[in-house]
C-alpha cells in the first residue's frame, strides 16, 4: 500500500521554480524516497531518490525534512514539458516493489 | 538510463481472446520484473513481481489464472491476458529492477483495447 500523501494537483508559472510536498509520516528507518513522474501515455521516469540528505542531480533537488516524515520535489525553473503527474514513493532498499500513491499533477502554466 | 521496451504498445481484441505483452530490458540483465495496470485518471496498480526462473508473485487481489507472468530470461518476461474482457482494457506498464544501483526502470506501457 502506498504510504505517502500529495496535493492531487499543483500549478506552477513557467521559469518559476516548482515545489511539490510529499508526506511520509509513517516512514521507516531503512526506506528510501522515490521521486517519479508520468508524461500522459507513457511510463513513469524516474527523477531522484534519497534517504536522509537532501539530493540534487541534474533534473531537480529533493530536500528531506530531518525527521524524514516529508520531503520536497523542486524542479528549479518549470519549463511546459515538465507538465506531468509527479509520484513520491517510499520503498525499503532491501526490498523492490513500488507502490504508487495518487501523485500531483502538475501543470506548468506559460 | 537504461531502456525498458514493451511490444506492441497497442493492441485490440475481441472479447475471449488472449493477448500476449512483451517486456524487455534492452542493455541489462534484469532478475526482478514488475507488471502494472493503470485506468484512466488513475495511479499505476502493482500487479505481480516476477523473478526470472521461478514462478511470479501475484498482489492480493490479482488473478494469477488470468495474467500469466513468465520471466524465462534475464531480459524478457510477457504477460499475457487471458480470455480477455472490456473490463480487462487498461494500460500496462511493466519495470526491470537494476540491483547495481538499486534502480527500476519503466517501459513506455501497452495500451490494451478488448472490443
Amino acid at each position: 500500500d502506498a504510504k505517502t500523501t500529495q496535493p492531487p494537483s499543483m500549478d506552477c508559472a513557467e521559469g518559476r521554480a516548482a515545489n511539490l510536498p510529499c508526506n511520509h509520516s509513517t516512514i521507516s528507518g531503512n526506506e528510501y524516497v522515490y521521486w517519479y513522474r508520468q508524461i500522459h501515455s507513457q511510463g513513469p521516469q524516474y527523477i531522484i531518490h534519497g534517504l536522509k540528505n537532501n539530493e540534487t542531480n541534474e533534473m531537480a533537488s529533493l530536500i528531506i525534512t530531518e525527521d524524514r516524515k516529508s520531503s520536497t520535489l523542486i524542479l528549479p525553473h518549470a519549463t511546459l514539458r515538465d507538465t506531468a503527474v509527479y509520484y513520491c514513493i517510499v520503498r525499503a532498499n532491501t526490498g523492490n516493489q513500488f507502490y504508487f500513491g495518487t501523485g500531483t499533477s502538475l501543470t506548468v502554466i506559460p | 538510463g537504461a531502456v525498458v521496451s514493451q511490444h506492441p504498445s497497442w493492441v485490440i481484441c475481441k472479447s475471449g481472446t488472449s493477448v500476449k505483452i512483451e517486456c524487455r530490458s534492452l542493455d541489462f540483465q534484469a532478475t526482478t520484473m514488475f507488471w502494472y495496470r493503470q485506468f484512466p485518471k488513475q495511479s499505476l496498480m502493482l500487479m505481480a513481481t516476477s523473478n526470472e526462473g521461478s514462478k511470479a508473485t501475484y498482489e492480493q487481489g490479482v488473478e494469477k489464472d488470468k495474467f500469466l507472468i513468465n520471466h524465462a530470461s534475464l531480459t524478457l518476461s510477457t504477460l499475457t491476458v487471458t480470455s480477455a474482457h472490456p473490463e480487462d482494457s487498461s494500460f500496462y506498464i511493466c519495470s526491470a529492477y537494476r540491483a547495481y544501483n538499486n534502480e527500476q526502470f519503466f517501459g513506455p506501457g501497452t495500451r490494451l483495447t478488448v472490443l
